[in-house]
């Protein structure tokens, strides 16, 4: 068991490029979760995947994000275009399905924008 | 919608001290509440599940509690050392949806 890996750790970028980001989960996890974290606040959910489907998005995941995890392993976030307002830590976290399955978390990507 | 908060936000603590931190939450329609530590800069660690249908789970020096139709839980720390300074996250979880987060408890134990 590996954990959760986050790659990369740090990304400073322009206002307006586009960024993606990478977790590998735990390898026998078929769930994945991407979380928001802002200074001082709790994770704020994204999105989550069972296996290859995307079984649901927040709200707070405008059309600039888009997510995919093409084989129900590793997951990819992409933001296109991106604001100030992105700057964030992103969290990643994996688990088994099924009730009093304990998530896992990755150290994140902690994303500033210029 | 479920909401958690977390009480105190701020906690510091001289070495040795037994403290008790706070998590509250709307809907009691849960399968069980994750404790989380997180350093600075870092991820969540877990430290504790406690099942809806348990009163309280323990690992180490650590204790949780939770009355689930009350919307409560209670982290205790006995003994706490200055290697437990952190962020204390608490997570309801109600199954199929994500976990939801309060702010967090900044606990400081000074040596």
């Amino acid at each position: 068991d590996t954990g959760v890996s986050q790659d990369p750790r740090h990304k400073i970028t322009k206002r307006g490029q586009n960024v993606t980001f990478r977790c590998d989960p735990i390898s026998e996890h078929n769930r994945l979760y991407w979380y928001r974290q802002t200074l001082g606040q709790g994770p704020e959910f994204l999105t989550y995947f069972q296996n290859e489907a995307q079984l649901e998005k927040s709200r707070l995941l405008s059309d600039r994000f888009s997510a995919e995890r093409p084989k129900g392993s590793f997951s990819t976030l992409e933001i296109q275009r991106t604001e100030q307002g992105d700057s964030a830590m992103y969290l990643c976290a994996s688990s088994q399905s099924g009730s009093n399955q304990p998530q896992h978390f990755g150290d994140g990507t902690r994303l500033s924008i210029l | 919608k479920q909401e958690v908060t977390q009480i105190p936000a701020a906690l510091s603590v001289p070495e040795g001290e037994n403290l008790v931190l706070n998590c509250s939450f709307t809907d009691s329609a849960i399968y069980n509440l994750q404790w989380f530590r997180q350093d600075p800069g870092k991820g969540l660690t877990s430290l504790l599940l406690i099942q809806s249908s348990q009163r309280e789970q323990t690992s180490g020096r650590l204790n949780a509690s939770l009355d689930k139709s009350s919307g409560r839980s209670t982290l205790y720390i006995a003994a706490s050392q200055p290697g437990d300074s952190a962020t204390y996250l608490c997570a309801p979880d109600s199954g199929n949806t994500p976990l939801v987060f309060g702010k967090g408890t900044r606990l400081s134990v000074i040596a």
